[in-house]
């Protein structure tokens, strides 16, 4: 099945600074990349996506990327809030062929001090 | 209007006894997944429905795991026979099918803990 990983697992910025989030794939049959913000007590909430026919994504301060070849993405986010501080998941699933359940990473705990 | 809603909230259960964990998705939303959440953790896959058809429970970890959603609408996530490592926090999903990418909202989660 699917595997991801994600890297790093914490990460500490300064509040204006930018951060950079790497996840990996096995199946190259995987063709939909979410990104998810979990606050402390809430389930994910999705912050941005991108399907395989794209290269890259962009809403205002956040970024995604996927290299199909290599079978990685990464999220950025720039001008770092304290408010963008929580735990962030990368995920993979293979839309409607697999009936869209998601393979997450292990998730990175991002602070942004202020 | 109203997001993925799940209760209860949190669950104490000793070991042995059975737990009900219920789900409210979105209206209209066809798609309802079931996830697990052990701590520091991300989610693990447990169980798909499209309207009131269970079409992959191949994540659930063993036949004490029981989920259904009979009107297609609500769904209730079921673990008999509680064991310790059942506790995490119990996430359930709705979306609308897509061709490609089902967009995926999540309930507030249930945290179950087993003593």
């Amino acid at each position: 099945g699917e595997n991801v990983e994600q890297h790093p697992s914490t990460l500490s910025v300064q509040e204006g600074d930018s951060a950079v989030i790497k996840c990996t794939y096995s199946d190259s049959a995987s063709n939909y990349f979410p990104w998810y913000k979990q606050e402390l007590g809430k389930g994910p909430q999705l912050i941005i996506d991108i399907r395989s026919n794209v290269g890259e994504k962009k809403d205002q301060r956040i970024a995604v990327t996927l290299n199909k070849t290599a079978k990685h993405f990464s999220l950025h986010i720039t001008e770092t809030q304290p408010e963008d501080s929580a735990v962030y998941f990368c995920a993979a699933s293979k839309g409607r062929a697999n009936a869209g359940k998601s393979t997450f990473g292990d998730g990175t705990t991002l602070t942004v001090k202020p | 209007g109203a997001g993925v809603s799940q209760s209860p909230r949190y669950k104490v259960a000793k070991r042995g006894q059975d737990v009900a964990l219920r789900c409210d998705p979105i209206s209209g939303h066809v798609s309802l997944f079931w996830y697990q959440q052990a701590l520091g953790q991300g989610p693990e896959f447990l169980t798909y429905f499209q309207n009131e058809a269970q079409l992959d429970k191949s994540g659930l970890p063993s036949d004490r795991f029981f989920a259904e959603r009979p009107e297609g609408s609500v769904s209730t996530l079921k673990i008999q026979r509680t064991q310790q490592e059942d506790s995490a926090v119990y996430l359930c999903a709705s979306s609308l099918p897509r061709l490609v990418g089902e967009t995926q909202y999540f309930g507030p989660g249930t945290r179950l803990l087993v003593l």
